[in-house]
Parts: C-alpha cells; structure tokens; sequence
C-alpha cells in the first residue's frame, strides 16, 4: 500500500527556519516524482514544486522558486520542504503527493498546518 | 506559464442534478489534464486524469471530456457526498497547475 506521511504541525515565528518531511512507503521511492502543494487558509491549492529522488531533478513553481527549498533522502525515503526565514504570509498546509505514471498526482500525504506569527 | 481557469465558482445545486464544471487552459494542454474533489479538512483525491479516465474505485456518475483548452467534469447525478470543491490541474514534465476551484453547494 502506498503511504505519504507528512511530518507534524509547527508554530513558529517570522524570520525562524522549518523544514517539514513526507516519509514514502509502498513504492519505488526514486522512481516516481513527489510534489508539494501549498493550502493557504480559505484558499486554493498551488503547486510548489516537484523532485524526482532518482536523480533528485527539482522544478519550481516561478512563484516559489527562491523562496523554499525541496529536497530528498533516498536512503529513508523521504522528501523535504524547507524555509530558511518564514514569513507570516507562510502559514497554510502543505501537502506531499505521489505523481503517477501519467503524471496525475494519485496518493497525498495528510497535510502539514505551519503557522507562522508575525 | 500556463493558467487555469475554472467556472462556476460557486456552483449551487441539488441532489440529483447533472452538474456540470468547465476548466479552460491559457494554451493548448492536450490531454494532460486531471479533475480532483477535495472536501474541507481532507487531501484531494484524483477523480479523473489524462482529461477522460475514470481513477479506479470513483463512482461512474464522474466524467471528464474535453482536449486542447477546454474541458469539463460532469457529475451525472448529484449525491450528497459529492459536496465538495473541484479542482483541474494541468500537468506535464515540469509543472503541475491547479485551477482556482470551484465549491458545487446546497441550493
């Protein structure tokens, strides 16, 4: 069965780092490209950024390019998504999520909530 | 880059309607095209992809249609688990993007 289990919940202030994981199981883990996907409060889903752990080839999004950054750990099966300064405007959940083999995103990881006080 | 555009949002409906939700591309997508239901406090999960194919273990009242820039999901049938908000999402080899939305609610 394949599982996405994203890390927990943080709080954190402006300014703080955070880096949040999405342990994989159930598959090829370097096989399959692993997105991210950020849900701000009330709003729509926006794709981050995609990783293929294979060979750790990474796509932004333009509008997060800079601002995070994604990585991957072959040997525990695990994909990242860092901050290195927060912003208020940060807080959201984010969603891990497997990409198929045609591309549409079949499994999602639960969700992480970061809340970031200003 | 590519935008997507959905209408309406939001769709107001009843049960046993046939609901219709149009998702139009700022360029031609093909067919790389899914349709996802999410309902709040949840993950997305994949209804359609490839603009037409039917995710195993999704009911058959779900359909997709369309090619190019223009495409719709139809729910046949409207049940009450099917309040929800749907989104497209355009994908290919080095972006994946989503349309706004579109929340089908209680008339």
């Amino acid at each position: 069965e394949v599982q996405l289990v994203q890390s927990g919940a943080e709080v954190k202030k402006s300014g703080e780092s955070l880096k949040i994981s999405c342990k994989t199981s159930g598959y090829s883990f370097t096989t399959y490209w692993i997105a991210w996907v950020r849900q701000m409060p009330g709003k729509g889903l926006e794709w981050m950024g995609i990783i293929y752990p294979g060979d750790s080839d990474i796509k932004y999004s333009p509008s997060f390019q800079g601002q995070v950054t994604i990585s991957a750990d072959t040997s525990i099966r695990t994909a990242y998504l860092q901050w290195s300064s927060l912003k208020a405007s940060d807080t959201a959940i984010y969603y891990c999520a497997r990409q198929g083999p045609v591309g549409a995103i079949g499994y999602w990881g639960q969700g992480t909530l970061v809340t970031v006080s200003s | 880059d590519i935008q997507m555009t959905q209408s309406p949002s939001p769709l107001s409906a009843s049960v046993g309607d046939r609901v219709t939700i149009t998702c139009r591309a700022s360029q031609s997508v093909s067919r790389w095209l899914a349709w996802y239901q999410q309902k709040p406090g949840k993950a997305p999960n994949l209804l359609i992809y490839k603009a037409s194919s039917l995710e195993s273990g999704v009911p058959s009242r779900f359909s997709g249609s369309g090619s190019g820039t223009e495409f719709t999901l139809t729910i046949s049938s409207l049940q009450p688990d099917d309040f929800a908000t749907y989104y497209c999402q355009h994908y290919n080899s080095s972006s994946l993007t989503f349309g706004g939305g579109t929340k089908v609610e209680l008339k």
